[in-house]
Formats: C-alpha cells, structure tokens, sequence
C-alpha cells in the first residue's frame, strides 16, 4: 500500500521568514496530494491540494509543488505569520482507490 | 459545523470493554473513514468505506470493526483485541478519490 513520508518532524521559523516542508510517496500510481493544517485542539482542515497533472500550486502565501519522476512533492509558505503555527499534514490517494494515506505531521512553530 | 459530528468528545472506558464511537455526516458523501491519532504518528487509517455495506481495512484495523449501513453513518466499535486504544480518533467523509476529506472534531478514547 501507499507509504508517505513526511519531513520535518518539527520547524521553527521566524515570523517572515519562509517554511518548507516535504513529503515523499511510494505508490507511482497517486495522483492526488492534498495538504491539511490542524490548530492546536481543532480539527484537520484542507488548506491546498495538488493533482499530478500539475506541477505547482499557489494559494497566497503558500503553495505546492510536485515531482511526479522522484515522488515527492512539497508546501511552502511565504512571510510566515503566527497563524500559521499549527500541525501540516501532507496526504496522497490514487484514481483507484478511495484510501487516503497521510505523513506523519510538520509541527510549526513561527516565532515572533 | 461541517456537517460531519462525532460523538462523544470524550470517552472512557475500562480495559477489556468493547466501545463504539459515532460518526455522521449530513453531506451526502459516499466516502468515510476512520484515523487514529497519536502524538508523533500523524494519521493512521484505521478503516475506510465507500459505499453503503461496504468498507476496507486501513493500515491499522486490527482490534476494530465498522459498519456502513446507511450512508450518513460509520460507526467505530474499539474491541479489547485492541492492544493500546487509547487515543484520539477522527471521522472523515468526503465525495471520493481525489476531493477534500472532511474531518469531525475527534473523539479522545481513554481506556483505564
């Protein structure tokens, strides 16, 4: 099955500064990797996705790329912000296959 | 509130006790699924369905069992197979394979 691995395990930025966190997959057949972002005592929220017929992704501050040939793909946020300090869980599922395998989670700490 | 409602927030339990956990959804979605949250481990898919009287085990089923009767509902039943079921575990549904899932606000398990 889908193996997704998912690096850092926690970052600390300071406020402004940029934050990049990586993901790797194991199953070439994937082609949907959504990113979520859980606040501390909430519930996990979509805060992007990217699909494999796409290379990159931009959403405001932040965005998704992808590298289908190595199999990973990565979120990157700009001019970070306290708000952003949270739990970034990346995901991947396949056409055939409802199963959503997530990472292990990136906790972020924005230091202001 | 999402559309989607776990229930209880909190539960406990004695050790060797079977335990369910409620999940709806009044999003017409045909997918649901079941993690397990802990520290450290990200998400971990404990059992997923995509359809009425149907559903598929995760990478983590053993000592749990579901149900998909009806569409709305996808209820958790923790068995004492399970080894450490202390836990925080998340519902989510969504439409299918490659669209947002959709998470309740978690159910914190605690078996004494």
């Amino acid at each position: 099955g889908e193996n997704v691995e998912q690096h850092p395990s926690t970052l600390s930025v300071q406020e402004g500064d940029s934050a990049v966190i990586k993901c790797t997959y194991s199953d070439s057949a994937s082609n949907y990797f959504p990113w979520y972002k859980q606040e501390l005592g909430k519930r996990p929220q979509l805060i992007i996705d990217i699909r494999s017929n796409v290379g990159e992704k931009k959403d405001q501050r932040i965005a998704v790329t992808l590298n289908k040939t190595a199999k990973h793909f990565s979120l990157h946020i700009t001019e970070t912000q306290p708000e952003d300090s949270a739990v970034y869980f990346c995901a991947a599922s396949k056409k055939s296959d409802y199963k959503l395998s997530f990472g292990a989670g990136t906790t972020v700490t924005v230091r202001a | 509130d999402g559309g989607i409602t776990q229930s209880p927030k909190y539960l406990f339990r004695k050790e060797g006790q079977n335990v369910t956990l409620s999940c709806e959804q009044n999003l017409n979605h045909d997918a649901m699924y079941w993690y397990r949250q802990d520290p450290g481990q990200g998400l971990r898919l404990i059992y997923y369905s995509q359809i009425v009287n149907d559903f598929q085990k995760g990478d983590i089923a053993e000592g749990y069992s579901v149900s998909r009767e009806k569409k709305e509902s996808f209820p958790l039943t923790v068995t004492s197979a399970q080894k450490n079921p202390t836990a925080f575990y998340l519902c989510a549904s969504g439409l299918g394979v490659g669209t947002e899932a959709f998470f309740g606000q978690g159910t914190r398990l605690t078996v004494v």
